[in-house]
């Protein structure tokens, strides 16, 4: 079975600080995605990577980047955390090759991080 | 744009009762299209994928889902809730543009 681990189920930052989100997962997925889940929201998607040190923006990356140095491991990083960043995070990977889609794959979940800004 | 549309953020059925979940996608392709469901305090889980082999899919936990072309339609139904249904529920689609869209998502309430 797929396994997506998130390093922190809970964590507490205060504004301006520099926070890394780490996920990795061990079914050697060549594709990476982070989210955002807010109620109502559904997920939004924040950053993707189709391969190392390969990234692509998604739907609400500002004031976010990411880092993808090996294959089984995405960083999500908030260069200077703010109170609007408080949310929950999710990682996911999804088996499949190429930059033209994804085809059927589904996609595997960490349990989430909840991040709160103070 | 792709979208999906899940009518009804909140859905309250008996124990016993059919669950519908309802899922509209907008697309000129019939995209690839999930369901997952999410329980408190952890990430989403597959409950089913449609693929083009079959219109009926079939998941876990007694859970199956219809595509409907015409309708552009993937509801979501189980014949008879339990109480460990409750939970949310999201409807997604990948359609080649290397992105998924998710729905909001639906919260199901189970009613003893």
């Amino acid at each position: 079975d797929v396994k997506v681990t998130q390093s922190s189920r809970y964590l507490v930052k205060r504004t301006g600080e520099k926070v890394f989100l780490e996920c990795v997962q061990d079914m050697d997925h060549e594709n990476m995605f982070w989210y955002r889940q807010d109620p109502g929201l559904g997920l939004r998607l924040i950053y993707f990577s189709y391969d190392v040190k390969m990234k692509e923006k998604g739907d609400i990356p500002e004031g976010y980047s990411v880092s993808r140095e090996k294959k089984e491991r995405f960083s999500l990083i908030l260069e200077s955390a703010s109170t609007n960043q408080t949310s929950m995070y999710l990682c996911a990977s999804t088996a499949g090759q190429g930059m033209y889609g994804l085809s059927n794959q589904p996609q595997h979940f960490g349990d989430g991080t909840r991040l709160s800004i103070l | 744009a792709q979208s999906v549309t899940q009518l009804g953020s909140h859905v309250s059925v008996s124990e016993g009762a059919l669950v519908l979940l309802r899922c509209n996608y907008s697309s000129s392709v019939p995209p690839y299209l999930f369901w997952y469901v999410q329980y408190p305090n952890q990430g989403l889980q597959l409950l089913l994928k449609y693929t083009s082999a079959a219109t009926l899919v079939k998941g876990i936990n007694g859970f199956e889902a219809e595509f409907k072309k015409s309708e552009t339609s993937f509801h979501l139904t189980k014949p008879s809730a339990h109480m460990s249904d409750a939970a949310e529920y999201f409807c997604a689609a990948e359609s080649g543009t290397y992105k998924y869209i998710f729905g909001t998502g639906t919260r199901l309430k189970v009613l003893a």
